[in-house]
């Protein structure tokens, strides 16, 4: 059974701050996908990663993707108040995605 | 190009009601999903469906929750009598096909059992 795991499930930074949030999954699996969340609303996709050593990058975040280890990152740079957001990796295929718990980003003044 | 549409945004029933939420997935698409998450939870998979067909419920409860995307209209899951722990946020997702492309969210309905 895949199981994705992300951590930290909780992060307040500064703003200005670079940061990293880690997504494992268990199994392989054909893609990863990072959402993002914001309070009460729906899932925005941000990234689709489909190969080893895929990289794709959007503003300030940075996704990245070894499949080798079974992991992929998203890196923040310089934050600022506008992430603060809940961003949640998903694995999958064709059908069904597996999600992780989700990273609870609070961006401070 | 409109997105995926959910209806209603918010229900609120009480035990023993039943329970209907809509998905209109986005124009070309014809693959539907259904996801439930808990408060500060992930989402967790329900139910996959194209049209006029199941073709994954391994996440659906076996009692009370059925799903369907008939020819025509949307895609509807139903669960009939509520209970507090169906509280929850359904969102549904399409795809124009299942070659892993990205699903796109709709809104989700917040289900609230008295």
């Amino acid at each position: 059974e895949l199981k994705v795991e992300q951590n930290p499930l909780f992060l307040s930074m500064q703003e200005g701050k670079n940061y990293t949030i880690y997504c494992n999954y268990s199994t392989t699996s054909d893609r990863l996908y990072w959402y993002r969340q914001d309070p009460g609303k729906s899932l925005e996709s941000l990234f689709v990663l489909l190969s080893n050593g895929a990289v794709k990058q959007e503003g300030r975040l940075m996704a990245s993707l070894d499949t080798k280890a079974r992991l992929s990152t998203l890196h923040i740079t310089a934050a600022v108040h506008d992430l603060s957001a809940t961003y949640f990796c998903a694995v999958g295929g064709s059908e069904k995605l597996v999600f992780g718990k989700g990273t609870k980003l609070t961006v401070n003044p | 190009n409109a997105g995926v549409m959910q209806n209603p945004r918010h229900l609120v029933r009480r035990r023993g009601q039943e329970a209907r939420l809509r998905c209109s997935p986005m124009k070309g698409h014809s693959h539907v999903y259904w996801y439930r998450q808990l408060p500060e939870e992930g989402l967790k998979f329900m139910v996959y469906l194209q049209k006029e067909n199941i073709i994954d419920e391994s996440g659906m409860p076996k009692e009370r929750f059925s799903a369907e995307f008939p020819k025509e209209g949307p895609s509807i899951l139903r669960i009939q009598q509520v209970v507090r722990g169906d509280s929850a946020a359904y969102f549904c997702a399409s795809s124009f096909t299942d070659s892993g492309e990205t699903q796109y969210f709709g809104p989700g309905t917040r289900l609230l059992v008295l």
